[in-house]
């Protein structure tokens, strides 16, 4: 069974500043997909950043880049230049592309501070 | 604007009754899908619908059920044979990329459900 491990449960950042969140997984499958979502406290669910396993070059959105070490099995969220707005809980995610089979995986989750 | 949305956005239910939460989505979206969200957990399926009038279980479908009668619509009645229906339920829709599997997931806002 495929599982997601996000071993930092809170981290927190001074406003302007770099932070990486953690994300581990176990899969045997080759081709899968990985997505950091952003849950903010309206609790709506916000899609932040996906990579495809088979894409070798990170994926990158603004301010929010991903380092996919796809031997190591590992997806972190790096989140540059952090704003006030960056406050959420961040959830990592899986799937594989499999029609029958169109579940997510989710992590419990880090829940990111600002510090301003 | 298109979206998905849910209602109501908290529900309150006394044991032994049955409630509907309702979930819409006007993105033209194939698939839908039902997630449960428990304090410190990530979030879990419950059911999935690939197409109209066809549906699947996820991991926890015991004591819910689901109808997809319309593409738009994907509602989740909680029964009263769910032991512990008391949690945050995020409703969730994908479209359907070339081929058979589905792409990204998009999230609805969520209801909170509340057992007295």
């Amino acid at each position: 069974a495929q599982t997601v491990t996000q071993s930092q449960p809170e981290m927190s950042v001074q406003e302007a500043e770099t932070v990486t969140l953690s994300c581990t997984y176990d899969t045997s499958e080759s081709d899968y997909y990985l997505f950091w979502y952003k849950q903010p406290p309206s609790r709506q669910m916000i899609l932040v950043i996906r990579q495809e396993a088979y894409k070798q070059q990170n994926a990158t959105e603004n301010r929010f880049s991903v380092n996919f070490q796809k031997a190591a099995k590992s997806f972190s969220l790096k989140i540059s230049d952090s704003q006030l707005g960056d406050a959420a809980m961040y959830f990592c995610a899986y799937r594989i592309p499999n029609f029958g089979n169109e579940k997510l995986t989710f992590g419990t989750g880090t829940r990111l501070t600002i510090i301003p | 604007d298109g979206g998905i949305t849910q209602s109501p956005k908290y529900l309150f239910r006394k044991e032994g009754q049955n409630v509907t939460l309702s979930c819409e989505q006007n993105l033209n979206h194939d698939a839908m899908y039902w997630y449960r969200q428990d304090p410190g957990q990530g979030l879990r399926l419950i059911y999935y619908s690939q197409i109209v009038n066809d549906f699947q279980k996820g991991d926890i479908a015991e004591g819910y059920s689901v109808s997809r009668e319309k593409k738009e619509s994907f509602p989740l009645t909680v029964t009263s044979a769910q032991k512990n229906p008391t949690a945050f339920y995020l409703c969730a829709s994908s479209p359907r990329r070339s081929g058979y599997w589905t792409d990204t997931q998009y999230f609805g806002p969520g209801t909170r459900l509340t057992v007295l």
